[in-house]
């Protein structure tokens, strides 16, 4: 069975730094691409990026290209979402999301989210 | 403002066939197969249609999807209170280098 579990909530101040995780399980971790879903408060989704873990390889959105960095460590099936200097504005829940095996598709199975808030 | 287009809700009674339009263009339906996200309240998206008009398996039959030109739709037949979920559509974007989402669509079972 193919799990995506996340880490667990985030509460933070602007401009500190903030790396989330997700463990993918049941699939071969460095055969898909994973990537990375925002839902900001009573909004739609927004794509973030992917990144392949057989070899790093990343694609970003264009609006999230220099905001976040996407990585992930093969050797123990985890993908990342980094933030060097979180705002207010990237208070949301960020899904992590299995893609294709090419990349060119939608993704077919999701994590259970993380909500990460970001406060003075 | 989303690259696809849904209207921004839906509705409905028991039993009644509803559809959820997505309208895009050349470089992401027009070029590329259109999937579609069931997210319940307070639940992660859930994949409901994938290709156009495949259904996982789990997914019940009364879920179908297709997809003309540029424009594809959902339509839920033999409508249940438990489908009363916001539904997405998205296709890869060939311009973007990127998977697109329509803004969703509200469906409010009466």
């Amino acid at each position: 069975e193919v799990q995506l579990v996340q880490s667990g909530v985030e509460v933070k101040k602007p401009g500190e730094s903030l790396k989330i995780s997700c463990k993918g399980s049941g699939y071969s971790f460095t055969s898909y691409w994973i990537g990375w879903v925002r839902q900001m408060p009573g909004k739609g989704l927004e794509w973030m990026g992917i990144i392949y873990p057989g070899d790093s390889n990343t694609r970003y959105s264009p609006s999230f290209q220099g905001q976040v960095t996407i990585s992930a460590d093969k050797s123990i099936s985890t993908a990342y979402l980094q933030w060097s200097s979180l705002k207010a504005s990237d208070t949301a829940i960020y899904y992590c999301a299995r893609h294709s095996r090419s990349g060119y598709y939608g993704p077919d199975y999701w994590g259970q989210g993380t909500l990460v808030t970001v406060s003075s | 403002q989303s690259v696809l287009t849904q209207p921004p809700s839906a509705s409905g009674t028991p039993g009644q066939r509803v559809t959820v339009s997505c309208s895009g263009s050349s470089s992401n339906i027009g070029s590329n197969t259109v999937n579609w996200y069931q997210q319940l309240p307070g639940t992660a998206p859930k994949l409901l249609i994938y290709s156009n008009n495949q259904r996982p398996s789990g997914v019940p039959d009364r879920f179908s999807g297709s997809k003309s030109g540029t424009s594809a739709s959902l339509a839920i037949s033999g409508l249940q209170s438990e489908d009363e979920a916001d539904y997405y559509c998205a296709a890869w974007d060939d311009s973007l280098n990127g998977l697109v989402f329509g803004g969703g669509t509200k469906l409010t079972v009466l």
